[in-house]
């Protein structure tokens, strides 16, 4: 069936460093979302690509769609605490139908200051 | 943050029993979710509504059943709760089935 993937499970860093996690779908995707959630929280909604290879930059953030459109980054720079949670991406499940989506399993991201 | 609340939040309750969660929206969306979230699986959807009485199930829907009877009311049953069924729900609508989906903030539910 659909899978979508996400790497890796965890990451730690250092506040200031760098982060990216990778999102993978076993089909093609007409758009991908991303959501964040804070420890304890709901997810919340980040954005949404549409565009095969397109890039959207919020702040320090940048999402990047693959040509291909089966697969998607987040990218962010210099690392906050404020930074913390856990991030998903999430497509469209099967012909959409009802706006079902199928998130991956989350990239928790851990900020030691 | 859309009006949306969940209720209860936290329940604890025993193997056998039927427990309900209640989704409560304000903002006259037409499509309502309900998600179950466990380590390491993300975010999984049972059922969802498109419109008042259509529901349709998502990918993990045994166990559960869900009803709509009024557009800002969705509601969750277990008819006989299993401790497989320990986990965080969350409820989120969206206005276009398309797009965002706003999420509530979740009930907890512990099945002993």
């Amino acid at each position: 069936g659909q899978q979508v993937m996400q790497i890796p499970q965890y990451q730690h860093v250092q506040e200031g460093e760098d982060f990216t996690t990778y999102c993978n779908s076993s089909t093609t995707l007409s758009n991908i979302q991303w959501y964040k959630q804070r420890p304890g929280g709901h997810p919340v909604f980040l954005i949404q690509l549409v565009k095969s290879g397109e890039v959207k930059k919020q702040k320090r953030l940048t999402f990047q769609f693959g040509e291909a459109k089966k697969n998607s980054s987040l990218h962010i720079t210099a690392t906050q605490t404020t930074d913390v949670g856990t991030y998903f991406c999430a497509g469209p499940k099967g012909d959409n139908q009802g706006g079902k989506l199928i998130f991956g399993q989350g990239t928790e991201l851990s900020v030691k200051p | 943050d859309a009006g949306i609340t969940q209720s209860p939040r936290h329940k604890v309750t025993e193997t056998g029993t039927p427990v309900t969660l209640r989704c409560h929206q304000t903002e006259n969306h037409r499509y309502m979710y309900w998600y179950r979230q466990d380590p390491g699986h993300g975010l999984r959807l049972i059922h969802y509504s498109y419109g008042v009485k259509d529901t349709d199930k998502g990918e993990v829907s045994d166990g559960y059943s869900v009803s709509r009877s009024k557009t800002e009311d969705f509601l969750l049953t277990l008819e006989s709760a299993t401790s497989s069924q320990t986990s965080v729900y969350f409820c989120a609508i969206s206005g276009a089935g398309v797009g965002e989906q706003f999420f509530g903030p979740g009930t907890r539910l512990t099945v002993l």
